[in-house]
């Protein structure tokens, strides 16, 4: 199965909003609820940030907020702040007990 | 607090094998999948597959159909991938991460193994 499409970098200072968008088709994204989003430091595992879309785990930040719209899922960063800055993974069921991953996403905070 | 055990880094010659294995401490469900997930450097995240435990049946990615296998040691309740015919592309973390059912969110991660493949 081919990868999500994801922006390969995202920038933004300081305090404000930026959003990372995840082009599936229906046979992931657009088909199944379950699409999480994943926060990835060098060195260290991912870390769960979305799940099912718009949920956020417990101890997740609120200013982590998710979208789904169609095909293509959203993750914003309210408040940017220089801790945020890593690489951001979009992941999607995507039927019949697979997964598929977005290529990735770097969030530099300028 | 769940913890993920996987085994040490390893270094392979081209076209040898590798195992890796992974056990889960303390994970709310006594019985669950395990996906298998891994980043090659300077790449993104790629997922590999996922066992069922319950009765060792396995889906994998199509990229490694014929040289990934992955298996379920009941006796000590952890799970291995192998992977075959390693070349330096299959260079990379490889991280195990498990869920209760296969579309459920991965909330926790293994701390991930090294592969190296070189000569």
């Amino acid at each position: 199965q081919s990868a999500l499409t994801q922006p390969a970098s995202v920038s933004g200072s300081p305090g404000q909003s930026i959003t990372i968008s995840c082009i599936g088709t229906s046979d992931n994204v657009g088909g199944y609820r379950s699409v999480s989003w994943f926060q990835h430091h060098p060195g260290k595992a991912p870390k769960l940030v979305i799940f099912e879309a718009k949920k956020r785990p417990s101890g997740v930040s609120d200013r982590f907020s998710g979208s789904k719209s169609g095909n293509t899922a959203y993750l914003t960063i309210s408040g940017l702040q220089a801790e945020d800055e890593a690489d951001y993974y979009c992941c999607s069921y995507a039927g019949s007990n697979t997964l598929v991953f977005g290529g990735g996403t770097k969030v530099t905070v300028v | 607090q769940v913890q993920l055990v996987q085994s040490g880094a390893e270094v392979k010659e081209p076209g040898a094998s590798v195992k890796v294995s992974c056990k889960a401490f303390r994970y709310t469900y006594s019985s669950y999948y395990m996906h298998w997930v891994r980043q090659a450097p300077g790449q993104g995240l790629e997922w590999m597959g996922i066992i069922n435990p319950e009765d060792g049946s396995t889906t994998y990615s199509q990229k490694f159909q014929g040289r990934i296998t992955m298996t379920w040691d009941m006796s000590t309740s952890t799970v291995y991938l192998e992977l075959s015919s390693l070349g330096a592309h299959d260079t990379a973390v490889y991280y195990c991460a498990p869920s209760a059912v296969p579309a459920n969110p991965l909330e926790h991660w293994g701390p991930g193994t090294l592969v190296t493949v070189s000569s």
